[in-house]
């Protein structure tokens, strides 16, 4: 069973820009939640998906943006990119909104904002 | 939101030593997992467990929810145990899958 799948793996983008992140889920899972890690915060919920609708979203500004397509594949966006931004984005996917089984975690998108 | 403590914030060991890392855990909650963050940035499941004990390898884990905290052993440790190790909960009666970490613990174990 293939796991959580994030593309790309790095990612380096220029202050003012844009960037899109995309995740793939455990097959059968309906559930997509995006989390960013910093030294500094440490990790910190972004937003979760469930049934092409976003059911939660954490406290960043609306510069984060995120959606989830009918195969539950999700991608999140994030404009005009600060400093700030250069984090590692974590993507999990879950059955039952983590009830029973838990998240599984993707390997991440490590994007540097220059 | 709900705070979540892990001690001790680093741990360093020779192989084959044992080490018990602790979560503790401001509410009540219905989802527990302990990850484990290799070099790459990858979060690995370790265990889900809300409640009770379970072990896998040289690997055992204890949550005792009624008195807030969770317990990861690690036996006869190796390098490759080396990393970040997490706690992770989902408060209880909350309909929102949401996880909220510790800020984790620095494993290194030195050959």
């Amino acid at each position: 069973k293939a796991g959580v799948t994030q593309t790309p793996r790095y990612l380096i983008k220029t202050r003012g820009q844009q960037v899109t992140l995309s995740c793939s889920p455990i097959s059968g899972h309906r559930s997509v939640s995006w989390y960013q890690q910093t030294p500094g915060q440490g990790l910190q919920f972004l937003f979760e998906y469930f049934s092409e609708t976003q059911r939660n979203k954490g406290n960043f500004p609306g510069r984060f943006s995120g959606r989830q397509f009918s195969n539950s594949r999700s991608e999140m966006n994030v404009s005009t990119l600060e400093l700030g931004d250069s984090a590692l984005y974590l993507c999990a996917s879950s059955y039952l909104r983590g009830a029973r089984t838990g998240y599984t975690f993707g390997s991440g998108t490590r994007l540097t904002v220059v | 939101g709900i705070q979540v403590e892990q001690s001790p914030p680093d741990l360093i060991l020779q192989e084959g030593a044992n080490s018990t890392l602790r979560c503790n855990f401001s509410d009540s909650v219905n989802n527990l997992q302990w990850f484990h963050q290799n070099p790459w940035g990858q979060l690995i499941n370790l265990f889900y467990i809300p409640s009770g004990t379970k072990q896998n390898g040289r690997l055992s884990a204890t949550t005792v929810a009624t008195e807030r905290y969770s317990l990861l052993y690690i036996s006869s440790s190796q390098t490759t145990d080396s990393g970040v190790y997490f706690c992770a909960v989902v408060r209880r009666g909350s309909t929102l899958g949401r996880l909220y970490f510790g800020r984790g613990t620095q494993l290194t174990v030195w050959p």
